[in-house]
């Protein structure tokens, strides 16, 4: 079974700090997304990845970056917190067309 | 862009009833997923349609994909408490390969 994993479930930071949040997938896969979910608002992707050190922007990158070094490691960087991102961060994966795989979730307050 | 809508947002139906999720998009593409979200946890993956005229079912839930009128269709058949959960659908762009989830369909059994 494929394995994401986020490495917080719940995190709470301060306006102005640098966050960044991990996802590890264990399945080789080449593709790996971040999205945010808000109530009411769906899941809006933010960046996403097809292959190590590449990068492509989603619906709303803006506030964000992304890092990708070693295939199985995706990162979301949050330069400088600000509370509109207030959110619950889902990673997901796959391989081709096969569906995504998520994580559980990384719920951020920032205060 | 790609636009992804469903309806209902909100659906509250009686068990034993069948009932549909549209699920529709702005752009072309072939390939369309379902999920399934229970409250406090991650995404689920349901079906993957893959062509125009595909068909997948599961239980009490069917779903098939026009990729010509741009819908697809979520059906469930004599609906059980069970299935309570928020449904979405997600669709990737052929154009540079993003996907782009709809909003949600939160849907509510009654016994």
């Amino acid at each position: 079974d494929v394995k994401v994993t986020q490495s917080s479930r719940y995190l709470v930071k301060r306006t102005g700090e640098k966050v960044f949040l991990e996802c590890v997938q264990d399945m080789d896969h080449e593709n790996m997304f971040w999205y945010r979910q808000d109530p009411g608002l769906g899941l809006r992707l933010i960046y996403f990845s097809y292959d190590v050190k590449m990068k492509e922007k989603g619906d709303i990158p803006e506030g964000y970056s992304v890092s990708r070094e070693k295939k199985e490691r995706f990162s979301l960087i949050l330069e400088s917190a600000s509370t509109n991102q207030t959110s619950m961060y889902l990673c997901a994966s796959s391989l081709d067309q096969s569906p995504l795989h998520f994580g559980n979730g990384t719920r951020l307050t920032v205060t | 862009e790609l636009k992804v809508e469903q309806n209902p947002l909100f659906l509250s139906m009686q068990e034993g009833k069948n009932y549909t999720i549209y699920c529709n998009y702005s752009t072309t593409s072939d390939r369309l997923y379902w999920y399934r979200q229970d409250p406090g946890k991650s995404l689920e993956s349901l079906f993957v349609l893959l062509s125009n005229g595909a068909v997948k079912q599961e239980g009490r839930l069917m779903a098939s994909l026009d990729t010509k009128a741009r819908l697809s269709t979520l059906h469930i058949t004599a609906a059980v408490h069970d299935l309570s959960a928020t449904y979405f659908c997600a669709v990737a762009w052929n154009r540079d390969d993003k996907i782009i989830f709809g909003k949600g369909t939160r849907l509510h059994i009654l016994p």
